[in-house]
């Protein structure tokens, strides 16, 4: 069985300081990670995966992400906030040693605010 | 390209009905995923289709139902509508079946049962 865990429901930050949002997965085998970001009222938005290689990866809007295959961690930072990134994030794995190829295994979210 | 849509935006509907939603997936995507989220259970999948055949379901009861046309696009049915069934119901499609390839997801279609 697979599954992601956020531990933060939400992350307070001011303007221009660091920004990290927090996830932990469990997988049978190698995961494929990702996060994505949902504003009011709108879906999911892309921002970045890792699959295999460089654990250090960029995506999106200035995020990244480090992969930590001993800690089973996946951690989203930016290394200055903006008061644009406030909003709901996600993480969301895939085992893909199992037939789940259409199906994203999200966490809970962590709700970002950025103060001016 | 035209991202993923889905219709309609808003419903509301009352206990004992039946509602059917509809999502048009991105231009060459072939698999489309359904997606329920509440405040107090998070994302949970629904089912996931491709090639107009369910490959994947989640843990909802068979009142949720779905079906993929000829031309990719999806619908999903909620028969006997629930008070619980309130939610954001999200769309989101990929290329191909890959474990690799993000999902691209619609803005969602927020339904209201009374």
């Amino acid at each position: 069985a697979q599954s992601v865990a956020q531990p933060e429901d939400q992350v307070n930050v001011a303007e221009g300081n660091p920004l990290t949002v927090k996830c932990t997965y469990s997988v049978s085998g190698n995961p494929y990670l990702f996060w994505y970001v949902q504003y009011p009222n709108r879906g999911l938005q892309f921002l970045l995966k890792y699959i295999t290689g460089d654990n250090l990866v960029k995506g999106s809007y200035g995020f990244e992400a480090e992969f930590n295959k001993s800690q089973t961690s996946f951690h989203l930072k930016k290394p200055s906030a903006l008061v644009s990134d406030s909003a709901l994030y996600f993480c969301a794995v895939r085992d893909p040693s199992t037939d789940s190829w259409g199906k994203f295994q999200f966490g809970a979210g962590t709700q970002v605010v950025v103060t001016p | 390209k035209a991202g993923v849509t889905q219709t309609p935006r808003y419903l509301i509907k009352t206990r004992g009905q039946q509602v059917t939603l509809s999502c048009s997936p991105i231009s060459g995507h072939r698999s489309v995923s359904w997606y329920q989220q509440t405040p107090g259970q998070g994302l949970q999948f629904l089912f996931e289709y491709f090639s107009e055949t369910q490959r994947n379901k989640g843990n909802f009861p068979g009142r949720f139902s779905g079906r993929q046309f000829s031309n990719s696009r999806s619908e999903m049915n909620v028969s006997t509508l629930e008070l619980g069934d309130s939610a954001l119901y999200l769309c989101a499609s990929s290329p191909k079946r890959s474990s690799y390839n993000e999902q691209f997801f619609g803005p969602g279609t927020r339904l209201t049962v009374l």
